[in-house]
């Protein structure tokens, strides 16, 4: 795998304050993506990258920005934490094939589970 | 935009049967189907991948089955294992450009011993 690493794994905060999560790769894909994981929904894009500096909104992007300074992290933020955003938030990156381009399956880490009190 | 959907919540089966799990997309763009397996407090793992150009497509014990025609693809395990318990996603999108796939909701497959 893509060797992605998540954290914090478990936070747990209180409305209104900042929280940023982080997610580290060893592996040099280009894309990486930020979902959230909640009962009843599949996998929701948040934002997602295509290189450094390089982003874009996902479906529910609202309340949340990222950043990407270096290809291997991909830093999600909560400028002001709500109770909606209570969830499981997932990083995962996309490899493309060397020779065609074509994107391959995503690899993804295990999670942040982050309550907001 | 896409929508892409399993019809069944939850499938209970016996160890040994095989497992059938369903899934649907809408939009008829999408070339690539992935099959995911998720066990509790990890992130999904791939399981096997489809790309519109093939019908069927085989790994080790699993199966998966693409009808472009109604925009419905299935998940088939033999021999199914308790080890197999898991909730099971479908992820469709596009392989060209960049690549945002729409994932659906999640069967949870439970193996009883």
């Amino acid at each position: 795998d893509a060797g992605i690493t998540q954290s914090p794994r478990h936070k747990v905060t209180e409305t209104g304050t900042p929280v940023t999560l982080r997610c580290h790769q060893t592996e040099n894909h280009r894309y990486m993506y930020w979902y959230r994981q909640d009962p009843g929904h599949g996998l929701r894009l948040i934002h997602y990258s295509y290189g450094v500096k390089d982003t874009d909104k996902g479906e529910v992007s609202d309340g949340y920005s990222v950043s990407r300074s270096k290809t291997e992290d991909f830093l999600l933020t909560l400028e002001s934490a709500t109770s909606s955003q209570t969830s499981v938030y997932f990083c995962a990156t996309n490899p493309r094939d060397r020779g065609t381009g074509i994107h391959q399956p995503q690899h993804f880490g295990d999670g942040t589970r982050l309550s907001i009190l | 935009g896409e929508s892409v959907g399993l019809h069944l919540p939850t499938l209970s089966v016996q160890e040994g049967d095989n497992s059938i799990i369903n899934c649907a997309y809408s939009n008829s763009a999408s070339d690539y189907f992935i099959w995911y397996k998720q066990e509790s407090g990890k992130g999904p793992q791939f399981i096997i991948d489809i790309r519109s150009n093939m019908d069927k497509r085989q790994g080790q014990r699993v199966t998966v089955l693409l009808n472009k025609t109604v925009k419905h693809l299935s998940l088939q395990i033999a021999a199914t294992q308790p080890g197999d318990s898991a909730v099971y996603f479908c992820a469709g999108g596009s392989s060209g450009g960049s690549y945002i796939p729409t994932f659906g909701r999640g069967t949870s497959l439970i193996v009883h011993p």
